[in-house]
């Protein structure tokens, strides 16, 4: 069974662009976290979604934001970036809301 | 606010010499506390689930075990294939999917 895939893997962006990260769950989960990790702050939660609705939300900015869509698809979006954004994006997926979650291998973002 | 406390921050051992990590919680009734592990430049990589104290979980040289406050980390006979970061996580039982992760230990063993 192919696990959980995300795209682009690597990006490098600069200041006060936006950017948009893709995450495809393990075939038949319909639940999608995401995950910010770096080095000072650790991994810590973002987002999730559950057919298609966003459930529960961490303590970042409105400048984050996401998306599920019917097949499960989740995507991410970062706008106005800013140099504290640079982190490594994981994004998480469970059969349901609760289930353990497997994670990909994560989105490196640069921001300069 | 759930808390995760992972220890010690690193350790480094000799193949073979048996040792435990540490991860202490405080969460508002916990559903679920799960050990992950973590090479370079990868994901976490799930490794056990555990619910309720006095549950113990095995896998090959790894045993996890819990109680009301903490969770350890048992690793029998390291290998250098073992290290990596191991993060220690805990859900809520209120909030949905959200996993608060410690900061987790690096384990490094030598051959």
């Amino acid at each position: 069974k192919a696990g959980v895939t995300q795209t682009p893997r690597y990006l490098i962006k600069t200041r006060g662009q936006q950017v948009t990260l893709s995450c495809s769950p393990i075939s038949g989960h319909r639940s999608v976290s995401w995950y910010q990790q770096t080095p000072g702050q650790g991994l810590q939660f973002l987002f999730e979604y559950f057919s298609e609705t966003q459930r529960n939300k961490g303590n970042f900015p409105g400048r984050f934001s996401g998306r599920q869509f019917s097949n499960s698809r989740s995507e991410m979006n970062v706008s106005t970036l800013e140099l504290g954004d640079s982190a490594l994006y994981l994004c998480a997926s469970s059969l349901l809301i609760t289930d353990t979650q497997y994670f990909g291998p994560g989105t490196r973002l640069t921001v300069l | 606010e759930d808390q995760v406390t992972q220890s010690p921050e690193a350790l480094r051992l000799q193949e073979g010499e048996s040792s435990s990590l540490n991860c202490s919680y405080t969460v508002s009734g916990l559903r679920g506390l799960f050990w992950y592990r973590q090479d370079p430049g990868k994901g976490p990589e799930f490794l056990f689930t555990l619910y309720s104290a006095g549950e113990e979980k095995e896998k090959e040289r790894l045993k996890a075990t819990l109680t009301k406050k903490e969770s350890f980390l048992h690793i029998t006979a390291p290998k250098p294939e073992d290290s990596a970061t191991y993060l220690c996580a805990v859900q809520a039982k209120i909030g949905g999917n959200k996993l608060v992760f410690g900061a987790g230990t690096i384990l490094r063993v030598k051959s």
